[in-house]
């Protein structure tokens, strides 16, 4: 069964180091999506992108933040200046065609800012 | 509450027993969707039901959705130790436009299945 892949599992870095963090969504699916899931929370929308273009943001996703699909398979996540409270569990999720949209994560990167 | 709110928060039964878990939302939904996540692994998705259904079955699964409560019900039948987990619902908003729209989660409910 085609699932969502993430590396790397697990992100060491230190604060103000930019990292990016790699997603392959389901090979048919159209949209795709970042989360992310601080210590003991709520999972939290980041943003979604369709058509090549982000197509909603919430208001985690400030200019720090910017997602790319470099190659028409990886989806990416980049965070420039690392704060410490960018650590979290980030979940890349990507979903198919249609209104109701079923949408299928990945296992996480797991990123702690030093 | 915020949309999205699981209640119990927590929930412990024995093998073979039911579960069951309640979600409740503030804003028109679309459709609503029910995630489990092992500790610190991803989330894996379980059931989605749309605005206009009312009850929903996979397998051991049965989710229930009533708009005018602005609430749904996880069910899960003959529990088995391998569901322990938390389990959350999911909800994007009725207005903003279908595929794109990010989902709002709840707290979840940690569900411990004792052998």
């Amino acid at each position: 069964e085609p699932e969502v892949t993430q590396t790397p599992s697990h992100q060491v870095t230190q604060m103000g180091q930019e990292v990016i963090l790699r997603c392959v969504p389901i090979s048919n699916h159209l949209y795709f999506y970042w989360y992310r899931q601080i210590l003991g929370q709520k999972v939290e929308f980041l943003v979604s992108f369709y058509n090549n273009e982000i197509s909603e943001k919430s208001e985690i996703f400030d200019d720090q933040f910017s997602v790319e699909r470099p190659d028409g398979s990886n989806f990416t996540l980049k965070i420039r200046s690392t704060k410490l409270e960018d650590s979290a569990m980030y979940f890349c999720a990507s979903g198919g065609t249609g209104l109701y949209n079923e949408q299928f994560f990945g296992p996480g990167t797991r990123l702690t800012v030093l | 509450s915020q949309q999205g709110e699981e209640d119990p928060q927590a929930l412990s039964i024995q093998e073979g027993e039911n579960a069951t878990m309640n979600c409740s939302y503030k804003t028109s939904i679309n459709n609503l969707q029910w995630y489990r996540q092992n500790s610190g692994r991803g989330l894996v998705h379980l059931i989605l039901i749309r605005s206009n259904e009312r009850e929903k079955h996979s397998g051991r699964l049965r989710v229930t959705l009533d708009t005018s409560k602005k609430s749904s019900s996880l069910l899960i039948t003959a529990s088995r130790a391998a569901d322990t987990a938390s389990y959350f619902c999911a909800s994007n908003s009725f207005y903003s436009g279908g595929g794109a729209d990010g989902l709002t989660f709840g707290k979840g409910t940690h569900l411990i299945i004792q052998p």
